[in-house]
């Protein structure tokens, strides 16, 4: 399996813009997992789909921050409008439901917002 | 909610020395999982680990759930091994699903 996929790597955007972070989990892995890492707060967890359905968004900073996973192999974290604050990097997790309960995470994607 | 403390939380050693990073929390675990943040930033699993003892080449790691810790050790460090040591842990009474992370240790291996 390829692991979890995340696009795009890198992105700079202005203060103002929509950033759309993507993510394709591993292949029949029930759970997906969004976080954020900072220097100031570590890593949190924004958001989690259970079965493509949101089941805790507490994590979820402000209402600029919205998730959506249309189907299994696919979810966004949009940003919209985005801050300089938003800056982080943004990983992606999954985890399958009836195997460990170990969460295998993509290799990120890393936000400049100027 | 759960707290994890991970000490220390940076270490400084040279190649071939052997490590021991700890990791404590405040309540019961379900989960208890050990990845290394790479230079690249990649999280890689280490150890999926809420009580017991595993082995991995020169990587081990023990949790003792009854006294909250665990404990991660290498052995003959690498330059490779360089990164940072992230526990994380889950109680689903608090939160299933909800992986809790400690500030990590910063281990630095220089040749």
């Amino acid at each position: 399996d390829a692991g979890v996929i995340q696009s795009p790597r890198h992105e700079v955007t202005e203060m103002g813009q929509e950033v759309t972070l993507r993510c394709k989990p591993i292949s029949g892995h029930d759970y997906l997992f969004w976080y954020r890492q900072t220097m100031m707060r570590g890593l949190e967890l924004l958001i989690y789909f259970n079965n493509n359905v949101p089941i805790d968004d507490s994590g979820m900073p402000e209402d600029r921050f919205s998730a959506k996973m249309p189907n299994a192999s696919f979810s966004t974290l949009k940003i919209q409008p985005s801050e300089p604050r938003d800056s982080a990097v943004y990983f992606c997790a999954s985890r399958h439901n009836r195997v460990q309960n170990e969460q295998y995470f993509g290799p990120g994607t890393r936000l400049t917002v100027t | 909610g759960i707290q994890v403390e991970q000490s220390p939380p940076d270490l400084i050693l040279q190649e071939g020395a052997n490590s021991t990073l700890r990791c404590n929390f405040s309540d019961s675990v379900n989960n208890l999982q050990w990845f290394h943040q790479n230079p690249w930033g990649q999280l890689i699993n280490l150890f999926y680990i809420p009580s017991g003892t595993k082995q991995n080449g020169r990587l081990s790691a023990t949790t003792v759930a009854t006294e909250r810790y665990s404990l991660l050790y290498i052995s003959s460090s690498q330059t490779t091994d360089s990164g940072v040591y992230f526990c994380a842990v889950e109680n689903y009474l608090q939160g299933a699903q909800k992986l809790v992370f400690g500030q990590g240790t910063r281990l630095t291996i220089n040749p």
